[in-house]
């Protein structure tokens, strides 16, 4: 099925370790942000690109990093894990038909 | 940069009983969608609202876009258990291709 697929589902990090969290699209969409995600806040933006090798910042961009070499894939990395980072995180594509959300990753750093 | 103010932040309602959600915008809103999370699940796309005065429907939810296009409700009729979870709004802060800008959310629960 044509979407956003994001991996992992789960996963749990000790303070101070990276990881990358996957995001891949088939929809050929330019457009593909990521946001977090955490109870009573809504949805944040971290990062978004608006097409393979542009990226920019969004409302909480600070401990994360992103690039985009492909249309398809917009991964999102964490440079040295913080519990302060513990969140929901879900990527989504978008074109001028409408945004099409992922569904999830849930990240606990202990 | 647009705030999108949701309200109420919380909603309990008696099953049956009819109920709507709010999201106010301090600034014009070029495209509005709405969104329903179950808990601990991702988003579910309801609606996509971008005329002023422009109204949507789907089974017992209706979406609408004031004429000014700086706020919209959603409206449940008759709501079941099936109803409950995190109603989000999404706002597209101007024309083209942008992030969205989403609200803090309304957590709805359906009491039998």
């Amino acid at each position: 099925n044509a979407g956003v697929t994001q991996t992992p589902k789960f996963q749990v990090l000790k303070t101070g370790q990276s990881m990358t969290l996957q995001c891949a699209q088939d929809m050929n969409h330019e457009y593909m942000s990521w946001y977090r995600q955490d109870p009573g806040m809504g949805l944040r933006l971290i990062h978004y690109s608006v097409g393979a090798g542009i990226t920019d910042q969004g409302e909480v961009p600070n401990g994360y990093n992103v690039s985009r070499s492909t249309t398809e894939d917009f991964p999102l990395r964490l440079l040295s894990a913080a519990p302060s980072q513990t969140s929901v995180y879900f990527c989504a594509s978008s074109s001028r038909l409408g945004y099409t959300f992922g569904s999830g990753t849930r990240l606990t750093v202990v | 940069s647009q705030e999108l103010e949701q309200s109420p932040q919380s909603l309990i309602v008696q099953e049956g009983k009819n109920l709507t959600i709010n999201c106010t915008s301090s600034k014009t809103l070029y495209g509005l969608y709405w969104y329903k999370q179950k808990y601990g699940e991702g988003l579910i796309f309801l609606m996509m609202l971008q005329k002023g005065g422009e109204e949507k429907s789907h089974e017992k939810i209706t979406a609408k876009l004031d004429e000014k296009k700086q706020q919209s409700s959603l409206h449940i009729t008759a709501s079941q258990p099936s109803h409950a979870g995190i109603y989000l709004c999404g706002a597209l802060p101007s024309t083209g291709n942008t992030p969205l800008v989403f609200g803090k959310g309304t957590r709805l629960s359906v009491i039998a």
